[in-house]
């Protein structure tokens, strides 16, 4: 049971758009549609941003999307703004009722 | 709004043992799964366990099996969290995440325990 390998940071100017990718296996990421990102701010608690690959919760701007090809699963963060500076994770679904998290990944807006 | 409030946290020796709880509002509580994430100091999410509905089946990380029990009381809108054994690498912040159909869409705040002589 591996964490999902997620890269440590990422960065990108206000407007530009960013892409945090998520490696899994066909045992986790490959073998369901059930990742999630969610977004933490430090000293904050976990926020659900995307669930079901692609799909947002209520309240989450459409600036957040995610996809998923084979065992590698994303988050595209476009029109990229101050506040989207944060540590954001993956999630997935790894069979035997089981949840497998990435490492972390640390968003660094310019 | 719903709402989940983690406590019973604190410092324990190395091998001690607490048991962390989770006071759930603001929803319909013996209709969820619920797990317990973890994260220690400076780190990342680490998932530990879920718990059904009913209480009646649980599912653990490796790590943690035959050490960490995950229980619930529903006439009390609670969840549970016993840890033994306590490892210095046990020391993370504990929170509790209503689990809906494998979402973890609701979060408490944590609860912090340290493990040191």
């Amino acid at each position: 049971q591996s964490a999902l390998t997620q890269p440590r940071s990422v960065s990108g100017s206000p407007g530009q758009s960013v892409t945090i990718s998520c490696t899994g296996t066909s045992d986790d990421v490959g073998g369901y549609h059930y990742v999630s990102w969610f977004q933490q701010h430090p000293g904050r608690a976990p926020k659900l941003i995307i669930y079901d690959v692609n799909k947002r919760p209520s309240g989450v701007p459409d600036r957040f999307s995610g996809s998923k090809s084979g065992n590698t699963a994303s988050l595209t963060i476009s029109g990229l703004q101050a506040e989207d500076e944060s540590d954001y994770y993956c999630c997935s679904y790894a069979g035997g009722y089981t949840r497998l998290f990435g490492g972390g990944t640390k968003l660094t807006v310019l | 709004e719903e709402q989940l409030v983690e406590s019973g946290g604190g410092l324990v020796q190395p091998g001690g043992s607490l048991r962390l709880s989770c006071a759930a509002s603001g929803f319909t509580f013996s209709h969820y799964w619920m797990s317990w994430v973890r994260q220690a100091p400076g780190k990342g999410l680490e998932w530990m366990g879920v718990i059904t509905p009913d209480g009646t089946e649980t599912y653990y990380v490796d790590s943690v099996k035959g050490r960490f029990t995950i229980s619930r009381d529903n006439a009390k809108n609670s969840l549970y969290l016993q840890v033994n054994t306590l490892r210095a690498e046990d020391t993370a912040l504990y929170y509790c995440a209503r689990d809906a159909g494998w979402v973890l869409n609701y979060w408490g705040q944590g609860v912090l325990v340290t493990v040191s002589s």
